[in-house]
C-alpha cells in the first residue's frame, strides 16, 4: 500500500532533549513537509523539502533542524531551542512543487514532560 | 509570510441545511489551490485540486469554486449531514520567488452540523 508512515504516534520528551520524528513514503514524491497543529490553530509550516539533499526553512522553523538524504524520508529533529515543542506533528508530502495534492501522514503527538 | 485566510472559522448548522465557506489567497504566482477535509482522529485528505479561473468542482453534496483573479475560493455543502461534520482547509502552493514550492495552509473552518 502506498502512503505516508510516520512514527511514533506518541512521543513523550523532556525538557532540554532532541528527539526526531521519523517520516517515510512510498509514493515516489519529490516534495515533503513538516506542519505544526497546536490546539485552536491551523497548520504551520515549519519546514519543506523539493528534491534530495536540499530543504526550505517554512514560517516556524526556529528550534527545528531536518535532512533530506533519501526521497522517501524526511526526518524532523526537534531541538532542545525549540521554546514549546508540546504539539501535534504532520507530515505530507506531493507530487511536484506541492501543485497536485498532498498526502499526510497519521501524526505524532510530540509531550514535553 | 504567505496570508490563506479562511472564513469562517466555525460554522454550527442543523442537518439538511446548506453552507458555505471562503478561502482568499494571493492572486500573484497562483499555481494551485487545494481544498482537504479533515476529520476527528483521521489524516488530512485532498477534496478537490483547483487550477484554472473559473474552475468549478463537485463532489456529491460538495462543490468548489475558484477566481484566481480576485484570489478567493468558495466551498459549498449541500444539505448538511452529520457526517460532514469536520475541518475544512485550503492550501496554497507557491509557484515562484523564494518560496517556491511552499504549501501554505489557511486557519480551516471546523463545521458542526447538528442532527
Amino acid at each position: 500500500d502506498g502512503g505516508i508512515t510516520q512514527s511514533p504516534k506518541y512521543l513523550f520528551r523532556k525538557e532540554g532533549q532532541n528527539v526526531t520524528l521519523s517520516c517515510e513514503q512510498n509514493l515516489n514524491h519529490d516534495a515533503m513537509y513538516w506542519y505544526r497543529q497546536d490546539p485552536g490553530q491551523g497548520l504551520r509550516l515549519i519546514y519543506y523539502s523539493q528534491i534530495v539533499n536540499d530543504f526550505q526553512k517554512g514560517d516556524i522553523a526556529e528550534g527545528y533542524s531536518v535532512s533530506r538524504e533519501k526521497k522517501e524520508s524526511f526526518p524532523l529533529t526537534v531541538t532542545s531551542a525549540q521554546k514549546n515543542p508540546t504539539a501535534f506533528y504532520l507530515c505530507a508530502s506531493s507530487a511536484d512543487r506541492g501543485g497536485p495534492e498532498a498526502f499526510f501522514g497519521q501524526g505524532t503527538r510530540l509531550t514535553v514532560v | 509570510i504567505l496570508n490563506v485566510e479562511q472564513s469562517p472559522q466555525s460554522l454550527h448548522v442543523q442537518e439538511g441545511d446548506s453552507t458555505n465557506f471562503t478561502c482568499s489567497f494571493p492572486s500573484s504566482n497562483f499555481y494551485a489551490l487545494h481544498w482537504y477535509r479533515w476529520e476527528t482522529a483521521k489524516s488530512p485528505e485532498a477534496l478537490f485540486v483547483m487550477t484554472l479561473n473559473g474552475d468549478e468542482k463537485k463532489k456529491g453534496r460538495i462543490s468548489a469554486t475558484l477566481n484566481t483573479k480576485e484570489g478567493y475560493s468558495y466551498l459549498y455543502i449541500k444539505g448538511s449531514q452529520p457526517e460532514d461534520s469536520a475541518t475544512y482547509l485550503c492550501a496554497f502552493p507557491n509557484a515562484g520567488g523564494t518560496s517556491y514550492g511552499k504549501l501554505t495552509f489557511g486557519q480551516g473552518t471546523i463545521l458542526t452540523v447538528h442532527p
